[in-house]
């Protein structure tokens, strides 16, 4: 256990909707990773967020919005939702953020657009 | 090199077998390198982070080290098991981002 928490497990939901995906990091880290697998598709890096700030961002769609809250968890916001979106959502924590800081990941968000 | 690239994409070993794979990767501006283990049906497991060229690291079985001059890290497991089968990730630490290869997927037959 990573001690990164994520639910939903698993949503399903129809094109067009609103989802959001939670994650709680491990206690003490500062730092939330979000990342997307798509099918036969790497880890895409998405936004990554620091004790409450954006501090990264990679190819996120501007239909996905993601905030963390001054609890420190996390929240992804994927709306307008197409066939394509479904995907393993990841979250990762870490204490800093910082360049040599591993991070640890939770168990993923399966999500499935129908 | 632009992205972070992994290599081979899989290999099949049997028990007993040493293996190593490569991830190369942009030798600019280069902060950290970061390996993971990825079993089926479970989250990205940290093994390493190495940040100086030069670095060599082990845990077990398992060594990784790291060229920042020419870009390059090798990850080395010796007597490969069947527990060791799984999707081995390289990512390079880009100011904050995380940016993961595709994997090389190792399976390790009894």
């Amino acid at each position: 256990d990573s001690g990164v928490t994520q639910t939903p497990k698993h949503l399903i939901t129809a094109t067009g909707q609103r989802v959001t995906l939670r994650c709680s990091p491990r206690s003490g880290d500062l730092s939330v990773y979000w990342y997307q697998q798509s099918l036969d598709q790497g880890l895409q890096f998405l936004i990554q967020y620091y004790n409450g700030e954006e501090r990264a961002k990679g190819n996120i769609l501007e239909r996905f919005s993601a905030q963390q809250f001054p609890d420190l968890h996390s929240e992804l916001n994927l709306s307008s939702l197409e066939l394509g979106d479904s995907a393993l959502y990841f979250c990762a924590s870490s204490s800093t953020g910082g360049l040599g800081t591993e991070a640890f990941f939770g168990q993923g968000t399966r999500l499935t657009v129908v | 090199i632009l992205n972070v690239e992994q290599s081979p994409q899989s290999l099949h070993v049997q028990e007993g077998d040493s293996t190593n794979f490569t991830c190369s990767f942009p030798s600019s501006n280069f902060y950290a390198l970061h390996w993971y283990r990825w079993e089926t049906a479970k989250s990205p497991e940290a093994l390493f982070v190495m940040t100086l060229n030069g670095d060599e690291k082990k845990k077990g079985r398992i060594s990784a080290t790291l060229n920042t001059k020419e870009g390059y890290s090798y990850l080395y497991i010796k007597g490969s098991q069947p527990e060791d089968s799984a999707t081995y990730l390289c990512a390079r630490n880009q100011g904050g981002k995380l940016i993961f290869g595709q994997g090389t997927e190792l399976s390790v037959k009894p």
